[in-house]
């Protein structure tokens, strides 16, 4: 059965420092990967998307993930981390049709000044 | 922009009542979805719809069920809200071809 698994529950990281988040997948086939981030009180937004071609995505606010199929890995990254980047991120993996997604437990990014 | 609304942001019920989450999107999107979130949990797939009056279940229907009488409206219901369905609940959509999946911003659902 498809599954995500983000290994850190939470991860506390210093404001400027880099940042690096986690995500395995299980999946059959070639995955469809998602990162989303939910600031507090919010609905998930879409980071950034992974479907083929080159390996590295870049999304938004200044994030970007790597797909490392020999790995079964997705992981999030972000060169210099700011204050606002205070959310939680979830890992996802499209299974079969009609878009549904399989989602990680999530991480907890908190940012000290 | 896309935009996914839910009916409300905070609810109130008691045990036994029956509950309706009310979701509504703006961009003609086929394909609508509710989850489930909980804490070290993620979110979890309750039921979709692809169409007007089609339905699927997802990985945690029971105690659930939806309904979808227009395309732009999704509803999910509680037929007897229990305690333990205490949880924030999300709706998403997306086009038959798209791949990204909108949300709305939640209905955090709290049953005494």
């Amino acid at each position: 059965a498809q599954s995500v698994t983000q290994p850190d529950i939470h991860i506390t990281v210093s404001e400027g420092a880099s940042l690096e988040l986690r995500c395995n997948y299980s999946y059959g086939a070639t995955p469809y990967l998602f990162w989303y981030v939910q600031s507090p009180g919010q609905g998930l937004q879409l980071l950034l998307k992974y479907f083929s071609g080159d390996t590295l995505v870049q999304g938004i606010k200044g994030f970007e993930a790597e797909f490392k199929r020999s790995q079964s890995s997705f992981n999030l990254r972000k060169p210099s981390v700011h204050w606002s980047d205070a959310a939680e991120y979830f890992c996802a993996v499209s299974s079969g049709g009609y878009n549904k997604l399989i989602f990680g437990a999530g991480t907890r990014l908190a940012v000290h000044p | 922009d896309v935009k996914v609304t839910q009916s409300s942001r905070y609810l109130v019920k008691r045990t036994g009542e029956k509950v309706f989450l009310e979701c509504v999107q703006d961009m003609d999107h086929e394909n609508m979805f509710w989850y489930r979130q909980d804490p070290g949990l993620g979110l979890r797939l309750i039921y979709f719809s692809y169409d007007v009056k089609m339905k699927e279940k997802g990985d945690i229907p029971e105690g659930y069920s939806v309904s979808r009488e227009k395309k732009e409206r999704f509803s999910l219901i509680l037929e007897s809200a229990s305690t333990n369905q205490t949880s924030m609940y999300l709706c998403a959509s997306s086009s038959i071809s798209g791949d990204e999946q909108y949300f709305g911003p939640g209905t955090r659902l709290t049953v005494t």
